[in-house]
């Protein structure tokens, strides 16, 4: 049972360069979620999802797009990338059930860095 | 738009002693409160959690307290170890509605031996 899975772990992008985050968890959860994580500013929702086929935009959607194409799988995609998108970007799911099984669990982030 | 705010920004404490971190939110409607702990280099992850019937929960050396009156909730550490030593985030939330969660801006825990 691994988790909550994010690939790559570290990535270096040029202005204007598009690339794709891959989230994976293996809990048989509903809503899976993206958030970033910049210093001093906490985490920040960017998109989320309640279920296969579902997205909705979170507090910072702009200049990201996702995909929950299946159950397991989230995807955030970066179609131009920005120099402030640099950024620590972080996966999470929860089983979606209501009370006692809204914990989110993490996975251990992806490092991006946009020159 | 809602938001959570956590206080303090840095915590410095000798080993032993207690640390306390507190968070307030604006979301009147919110129901879950969550803390987590980011150690360097790894993804937060849930230490405790309380939700809004119950007004104080404990486990061994950390505990909570929520006043919803007052919409704020804190963090309490007993007997800290340099291992407490990481980042604390608090959170507030609505279950039964997407588990969104709005995150306070992390307070950076050090415990000195």
């Amino acid at each position: 049972n691994a988790g909550v899975t994010q690939t790559p772990k570290f990535r270096v992008l040029k202005t204007g360069q598009s690339m794709t985050l891959l989230c994976a968890q293996d809990m048989n959860h509903e809503y899976m979620y993206w958030y970033r994580q910049d210093p001093g500013m906490g985490l920040r929702l960017i998109h989320y999802s309640v279920g296969e086929g579902t997205t909705a935009k979170g507090e910072v959607p702009d200049g990201y797009n996702v995909s929950r194409l299946k159950k397991q799988n989230f995807l955030l995609g970066l179609e131009s990338a920005a120099p402030s998108q640099t950024s620590v970007y972080f996966c999470a799911s929860s089983y979606g059930g209501g009370i006692s099984t809204d914990t989110q669990y993490f996975g251990p982030g992806t490092r991006l860095t946009v020159l | 738009g809602e938001n959570v705010e956590q206080h303090p920004s840095t915590l410095s404490v000798q080993e032993g002693d207690s640390a306390v971190i507190k968070c307030t939110y604006s979301d009147s409607a919110s129901n879950y409160f969550p803390w987590y702990k980011q150690e360097l280099g790894k993804g937060p992850q849930l230490i405790i959690d309380i939700r809004s019937n119950v007004g104080e929960k404990k486990d061994q050396r950390i505990a909570v307290t929520l006043n919803k009156t007052a919409k704020h909730f804190s963090l309490h550490i007993t007997e800290t170890q340099p291992e407490d030593s990481a980042v604390y985030f608090c959170a507030a939330g609505r279950s039964y509605n997407t588990d969104k969660l709005i995150f306070g801006t992390g307070t950076r825990l050090q415990v000195f031996p």
